[in-house]
Order: structure tokens, then sequence, then C-alpha cells
């Protein structure tokens, strides 16, 4: 068992480019979540899903787009990366978001946008 | 909005025990997460509070408590893989989890 994927590890991306962040696990989890690292910032939410077919907006949705077509998988897409994404992506998952509900993150992605 | 305070840095020698503190203003409270993050790796979970009092898991201890807005995390017998980042973070009433900035243990000899 894999638990939580991410792809890729690590890229750097000309500004204005387009970018999709992927993000699958093998837990059978309902709720997802999306979340940028910065140094002195901690980790803040973009976007989440409780359940397939669902998304919602975090503290920092703004130039980020999310689907969840089926339980497993929650991309993150960039439609025209700007230098200020330039940041450490961790997605994560949890069984529910209520109750005593864990969050288990990914491996990230360190994305640099030039 | 979301106010969850940590200190920034400590440091601690190898064998002592380190009480990292967490206080917090948040939108309502749904419980109290503790996890760990070594450098460049992703955060995993040590420990949750809901109810007030003391949780115990081996080395590591949480505390809350709801009506100070207050919790701490208690590292015993530090060994210097302890070396990491702390992060506490709480889920408010709409079931979000708001994350401190994180504490950064070093663990010397």
């Amino acid at each position: 068992i894999a638990g939580i994927t991410q792809a890729p590890t690590s890229q750097i991306l000309a500004a204005g480019r387009r970018m999709t962040l992927r993000c699958t696990q093998d837990m059978r989890h309902n709720a997802m979540y999306w979340y940028r690292q910065d140094l002195g910032l901690g980790l803040r939410l973009i976007h989440y899903s409780n359940t397939a077919g669902t998304t919602g907006k975090g503290e920092v949705p703004d130039g980020y787009s999310v689907s969840r077509a089926n339980t497993d998988d929650f991309p993150l897409t960039l439609a025209s990366a700007v230098p200020s994404q330039t940041s450490v992506y961790f997605c994560a998952s949890s069984e529910g978001p209520q109750g005593a509900d864990t969050q288990y993150f990914g491996p990230g992605t360190r994305l640099t946008v030039l | 909005g979301q106010n969850i305070d940590q200190p920034t840095e400590m440091t601690a020698t190898e064998g002592a025990i380190v009480q990292i503190n967490c206080t917090y203003q948040t939108s309502g409270f749904n419980g109290l997460f503790w996890y760990q993050q070594h450098a460049g790796e992703a955060p995993t979970f040590l420990s949750y509070n809901v109810l007030d009092g003391l949780e115990e898991k081996g080395r590591f201890s949480s505390f809350l408590s709801r009506s100070k807005g207050y919790s701490y995390l208690l590292l015993k017998e530090l060994q210097m893989k302890d070396s990491a980042s702390y992060l506490c973070a709480v889920k408010d009433s709409g079931y979000a989890l708001n994350f401190g900035k994180g504490t950064s243990l070093l663990v010397t000899p």
C-alpha cells in the first residue's frame, strides 16, 4: 500500500505556463486536500474535497483549480503560473472531515516558477 | 480569523525534556493535532486532543486546555532524530485544519 503519491517530485516552470500537480491515494479516503508550504508562513489550505464530485476553496485558492472525478485522484492545476506560486505543495487525505479525522500527507511537490 | 501561535525555534539537549507550546483562537473547535515534519519531508501525525487533559504516547505527550485555548507537546528522553519542525493544527467549526507556522526544534549532543 503506497498511501498517497504525488507527481512530479519537483518541477521548474516558466511563468505563464499551465501545470497540473497529480495526487493519488489508495486508502479509499473520502476527503482530500491541497496545501502549500512557504518559509515563515506554514501550511496553508488551497482547495479541499470532502467527497468525490465536490470541491471547496481554502485559504489561498486564487490561481488554482481542482477536480475530484473519483475517490482516488485529486489533481491541482495552475492555469497560468506566476513566480509567487513557487512553493512546496502537499496533498493530504483523510477518512472524512468530521471528528478525530487525521490527515495523512503525500511526499510533496517542489515547484519553482521563473 | 484563525490565529495559532507557537514559538519559532527551540533548542534542547539530547536526553532532556522539552515542551512546545501552542495557543489558539479559532472560529469553533473540533480538535487539536500535532504533526512532526523533518526537513524536506511530509508532515506526519503525532497526536490528537479534543477533550481537556493529557494524552500520552510513548515519549510524546500532548496536553489541551480548551478554556485557555492552549496546548503543549512534551517530548521526553530527547534523541537526535527528534530534531524537526513541530506543527500545531486546530480543526475549526467548518472542519478545516488550521496550521500554526511550526516550531523548529534542534536537539544538540
